[in-house]
């Protein structure tokens, strides 16, 4: 089964803070993706990427950077965090093409103060 | 654009009775594939089931699922709810270039 997981766990930062959450998935997944999850609005995707040095842009991608190193590792960074942030972020993976189901990590609860 | 609709955001529904989510999508890809996820209380979104040929059910854990592509439609169903499927149900369109779009989900509380 699918691996994928997540770090920190929760964060608090205050407005202007800089934040990286990462995600890590141990799979050989092509794909990764960051969503944040708000109640109203589900799930929204932020950035995502088909291998490592690739980034797409998502749905929502203001305020926000991804990097992927690495296959395994793909990193959502704020540079100056708005309380507007504050989400509950959850990072996935997929085998190949679109007919492969998402294993999603634990999610990271971020809270910007 | 591409887009995916639930039009509830809450179905509450007695243990033992039908319940149905709807999910409809607009896109202009031919070649689609479609998912339910499933999120209990304070965990990740999981795969339920998936389906991406036209008019073939696809059934897991109970529940089940029709792509209807004529009507945009991929409604899911289960003849009867159990107080362990209270949860978060999303319904995700997934594109030909590994775009992926949700729903706004689905949040089913089934009552004893």
């Amino acid at each position: 089964e699918a691996a994928v997981t997540q770090s920190p766990r929760n964060k608090v930062t205050v407005t202007g803070g800089n934040v990286t959450l990462s995600c890590r998935q141990t799979n050989s997944h092509n794909y990764m993706y960051w969503y944040r999850q708000d109640t109203g609005h589900g799930l929204r995707l932020i950035h995502y990427s088909y291998g490592a040095g690739n980034l797409q842009i998502g749905d929502v991608p203001d305020g926000y950077k991804a990097t992927r190193t690495t296959q395994e590792d793909f990193f959502l960074l704020l540079e100056l965090a708005s309380p507007s942030q504050t989400s509950l972020y959850f990072c996935a993976s997929q085998f190949r093409d679109n007919h492969y189901e998402q294993y999603f990590g634990p999610g990271t609860r971020l809270t910007v103060l | 654009g591409d887009s995916v609709t639930q039009t509830e955001g809450l179905v509450t529904v007695t243990e033992g009775l039908p319940v149905k989510l709807n999910c409809t999508y607009q896109t202009t890809y031919l070649t689609i594939a479609f998912f339910w996820y499933v999120q209990y209380l304070n965990e990740a979104p999981q795969v339920l089931l998936k389906s991406s040929t036209d008019n073939k059910r696809t059934e897991h854990q109970g529940f089940h699922a029709t792509l209807h592509k004529s009507s945009s439609s991929f409604h899911l169903q289960k003849s009867s709810a159990q107080l362990s499927d209270s949860a978060l149900y999303y319904c995700a369109l997934s594109l030909s270039n590994n775009r992926i779009f949700f729903g706004d989900g689905t949040q089913l509380v089934v009552k004893p």
